[in-house]
Order: C-alpha cells, then sequence, then structure tokens
C-alpha cells in the first residue's frame, strides 16, 4: 500500500492567517482525500480531490475555506484559510485504492 | 446517505479478555467494509476489510471480523487481548455517493486493555 508524508505535523496560527498543508505519497494515486477529525468525534471528510479536476467538496465544507491543489498524482496540499478557534482540529490525509486507504500522519492545528 | 454507528465509545478489557467491537452501517447499496486502528501518537493504519467473498475476515494482530449482510454489520473481534491493543478503532463504509466512492468512518471505540 502506498505511504504518505504529511507535513507540518503540528502548528500554531494566529486567527486571520492560513496554513498550507502537505501530503506526499509514495506512488501514484488517483485518488485523495482531505479528512477534519474534532476532537472527541470521528473522521469528516472535507473533500475528495482528483488529480486534473477541482475537488469535490462535502456538505459543510466549501472552496473559499478550505483550497485544494492536486498538481499531479502523487501530491495534493490543503489550505485551511482565515483561520478561527473553531478550526483547531486534526486534518488527515488519505490516498485510496484497491488494498483499502492510507493516511498521513495528521497535522494537529491550533488556532488562537 | 451512508452513515456508521459504532455502539462502544469506550471500553475498558483486563488482558486475555475476548473483545466484540460493535459496528451497523446504512447504505443501500454494494459496501466494503473497513476497520482502522490508531495507536496512542500514531497515524490510522488498515487493520482489515472486507470487499467481497468469505464474510469472515482476518487481519492483523489476530483481529477478525464478519459480515453480516442481514444485519448491516460489521463486528470486530479478538478472542485474547493485549494490553498493546490500547488503540481507538474505527469501523467504514465505503460506497457509491454521488458518482463517486465515498468513505464515512464510525465515532470510533476506545479500548483501554489493563494488564
Amino acid at each position: 500500500s502506498a505511504v504518505i508524508s504529511q507535513k507540518p505535523s503540528r502548528d500554531i496560527c494566529q486567527r486571520g492567517t492560513s496554513l498550507t498543508i502537505q501530503c506526499q505519497v509514495d506512488s501514484q494515486v488517483t485518488m485523495m482525500f482531505w479528512y477534519r477529525q474534532q476532537p472527541g468525534q470521528s473522521l469528516t471528510l472535507i473533500a475528495t480531490a482528483n488529480q486534473g479536476s477541482e475537488a469535490t467538496y462535502e456538505s459543510g465544507f466549501v472552496i473559499d475555506k478550505f483550497p485544494i491543489s492536486r498538481p499531479n498524482l502523487t501530491f495534493s496540499t490543503l489550505t485551511v484559510s482565515n483561520m478561527s478557534p473553531e478550526d483547531s482540529s486534526i486534518y488527515l490525509c488519505s490516498a485510496g485504492g484497491d488494498y483499502g486507504y492510507t493516511f498521513g500522519s495528521g497535522t494537529r492545528l491550533t488556532v488562537v | 446517505a451512508q452513515s456508521v454507528s459504532q455502539h462502544n465509545h469506550h471500553v475498558i478489557l483486563s488482558e486475555a479478555a475476548s473483545l466484540e467491537l460493535g459496528c451497523n452501517y446504512s447504505y443501500g447499496g454494494t459496501v466494503n467494509l473497513f476497520w482502522y486502528v490508531q495507536y496512542p501518537g500514531q497515524h490510522l493504519q488498515l487493520l482489515l476489510k472486507y470487499f467481497s467473498g468469505d464474510p469472515l475476515v482476518k487481519g492483523i494482530k489476530g483481529f477478525e471480523a464478519e459480515f453480516i449482510k442481514s444485519k448491516f454489520s460489521f463486528n470486530l473481534r479478538k478472542p485474547s487481548v493485549q494490553w498493546s491493543d490500547t488503540a481507538e478503532y474505527f469501523c467504514a463504509v465505503e460506497g457509491l455517493s454521488g458518482g463517486y466512492q465515498k468513505v464515512t468512518f464510525g465515532i470510533g471505540t476506545k479500548l483501554q486493555v489493563i494488564p
């Protein structure tokens, strides 16, 4: 299965700023996904990122707040824009395939 | 829309006890089913998966799960837990939604194994 490197692993950011999270996969994958895991809650899918097309966002998530790039089959970024304390969470990327889904190690974001 | 219910949010067991974590899903079509584990301080790892065939699937570290289609269930079991099994366990369902495959996770079950 694919191995995903995600960075940064954690960050503390000021409200109103933006943070870009990067995920690098060690093999080409068609579909990549971005999740949010808030304290005490399950993983919530933010969007699906396919190479060569715009990301597909889930209900409650919009492109202006969470712009996503997918320039090639091994890389994707998620930006959390104009952050507020409510955006404090763990953000995870994932890559899917016939073997199941592999996850990055997560980015723990704290907005102060 | 698909959904996943995990009935036990926090389970405490003594070593050597048997484990069963419940998972039920709601979805009208063909599904793929997963159990993921997240050990303290580590990232999510695939424990086992069911795509088709034998409904009893075996995963890593002695875990197994049984897909019962009539009950929309995919319960996770282990005959004898170890302290190292302390972790959070997530059930997940993959199904077709809005024209593409989508994975939905349950809320997770925190398992604490007492030596």
